[in-house]
């Protein structure tokens, strides 16, 4: 059974970069996309962006300016960066992973960020 | 905005049938397929229907979605009170080259 947890701060201040790390276990990261996704306080779901194990990723185009997602499969991790962070970007950060037909068939318990000084 | 519209809110009483619809355009929903997500309180999402109308294992056959044109539908059956959560809707949308989510519909059940 494939299991994902995030990591990171719970607290980012405002112009600073958000960085968190997703820890897949129960399975290897080949052959998989593995994505990011993100929901704010009472509201809907957003896409950040996904990441393929050898590297090559895809953005959501709002947020392409500020975002970087890598992956090191020797540790079974991938990462998210999202740099000058206002409010806005307080929310719940989820991990997951791509299945059939796009499908998002494993998820992370989520962390909450929230950006403030 | 989200890029796939969903009613906020819906309800039934238990036993009933209940649909949530997803409506969206010919670069999203008319081009490519549909999944939906239940979001039980304070949980992460869980995978309901990939591919249209296809359920993961483990998922009760009185959750069944379908697909005409530029919306979808996600239909309960035999509404039972655990059933109380947030649905959402997602796909790819070709213009956008990305993933785009519906804005979730909170399904109260009476």
């Amino acid at each position: 059974q494939v299991q994902l947890q995030e990591s990171g701060p719970g607290l980012v201040k405002p112009s600073e970069t958000l960085s968190l790390t997703c820890t897949v276990s129960g399975g290897s990261m080949s052959s998989n996309y593995w994505s990011w996704i993100r929901q704010p306080p009472g509201k809907g779901l957003e896409w950040i962006g996904y990441i393929h194990y050898s590297g090559s990723t895809n953005y959501n185009p709002s947020l392409r300016s500020r975002i970087t997602i890598s992956v090191d499969t020797s540790k079974n991790q991938f990462s998210l960066k999202l740099s000058s962070v206002t409010a806005a970007d307080t929310a719940v950060y989820y991990c997951a992973r791509e299945g059939l037909s796009g499908s998002l068939d494993y998820w992370g318990q989520g962390i909450l960020v929230t950006v403030s000084s | 905005q989200s890029v796939l519209t969903q009613p906020p809110s819906a309800s039934g009483t238990p036993g009933q049938r209940v649909t949530i619809s997803c409506s969206g355009s010919s670069s999203n929903i008319g081009s490519n397929t549909v999944n939906w997500y239940q979001q039980l309180p304070g949980t992460a999402p869980k995978l309901l229907i990939y591919s249209n109308n296809q359920r993961p294992s483990g998922v009760p056959d009185r959750f069944s979605g379908s697909k005409s044109g530029t919306s979808a539908s996600l239909a309960i059956s035999g509404l039972q009170s655990e059933d109380e959560a947030d649905y959402h809707c997602a796909g790819w949308d070709d213009s956008l080259n990305g993933r785009v989510f519906g804005g979730g519909t909170k399904l109260t059940v009476l």
